[in-house]
């Protein structure tokens, strides 16, 4: 297997324009998460997907950022318009979750991350 | 609001020189607690769930327990292979998202 893809590996923008991080999860897994990482707050989670739909976006910082994931094997991470605190390492992990099993303790938390994008805003 | 606080911040050891991380947490139901190993440049690799109190796992020189209220990564005679940044992160009940501590820097000089 591939692991988590994650492309571009880096990205160099200017103010104000968009940007949009792509994420392929590792086949047969249904959960997908966005993190970000930064030396001052360390590894964020800003939104997670289970089977496609948005569970939890509270992490997301403010209405220039939106993600989507169209089908199971893609998802994408935009900044419109980027900021300079923006800078930061973006990860996209993916996890597989049993149906069904809501109380018991389960296997699916072992995510696995893909190499990260460096954006860099000027 | 859950809260995960690693200690030390970094740590310098020789070749052979045992030691301890730790992974203090808050959580209203702690659904699991996770160490993760970060690489620079890399992507989190995932090393250890543990679900209950009491529990332990192990992975060639490290050892991982759990408390009610803390974590602890041990690393018995490190390499200077093990350098890295282990992050402990936990799952609160009825979320599925993790919540990650800052982490520790591992340095082993031969």
């Amino acid at each position: 297997d591939a692991g988590v893809i994650q492309s571009p590996r880096h990205e160099v923008t200017e103010m104000g324009q968009e940007v949009t991080l792509r994420c392929k999860p590792i086949s047969g897994h249904n959960s997908l998460f966005w993190y970000r990482q930064t030396m001052m707050r360390g590894l964020e989670l800003l939104i997670y997907f289970n089977n496609n739909v948005p569970i939890d976006d509270s992490g997301m910082p403010e209405d220039r950022f939106s993600a989507k994931m169209p089908n199971a094997s893609f998802s994408t991470l935009k900044i419109q318009p980027s900021e300079p605190r923006d800078s930061a390492v973006y990860f996209c992990a993916s996890s597989f979750t049993r149906p069904g099993l809501a109380v018991t303790p389960f296997t699916y938390n072992e995510q696995f991350f893909g190499p990260g994008t460096r954006l860099t805003v000027l | 609001e859950d809260q995960v606080t690693q200690s030390p911040e970094a740590l310098r050891l020789q070749e052979g020189e045992s030691s301890s991380l730790n992974c203090s947490y808050t959580v209203s139901g702690l659904r699991g607690l996770f160490w993760y190993r970060q690489d620079p440049g890399k992507g989190p690799e995932f090393l250890f769930t543990l679900y209950s109190a009491g529990e332990e796992k192990e992975k060639e020189r490290l050892k991982a327990t759990l408390t009610k209220k803390e974590s602890f990564l041990h690393i018995t005679a490190p390499k200077p292979e093990d350098s890295a940044t282990y992050l402990c992160a936990v799952q609160d009940a009825g979320r599925r998202a993790l919540t990650f501590g800052s982490g520790t820097r591992l340095q082993v000089q031969p």
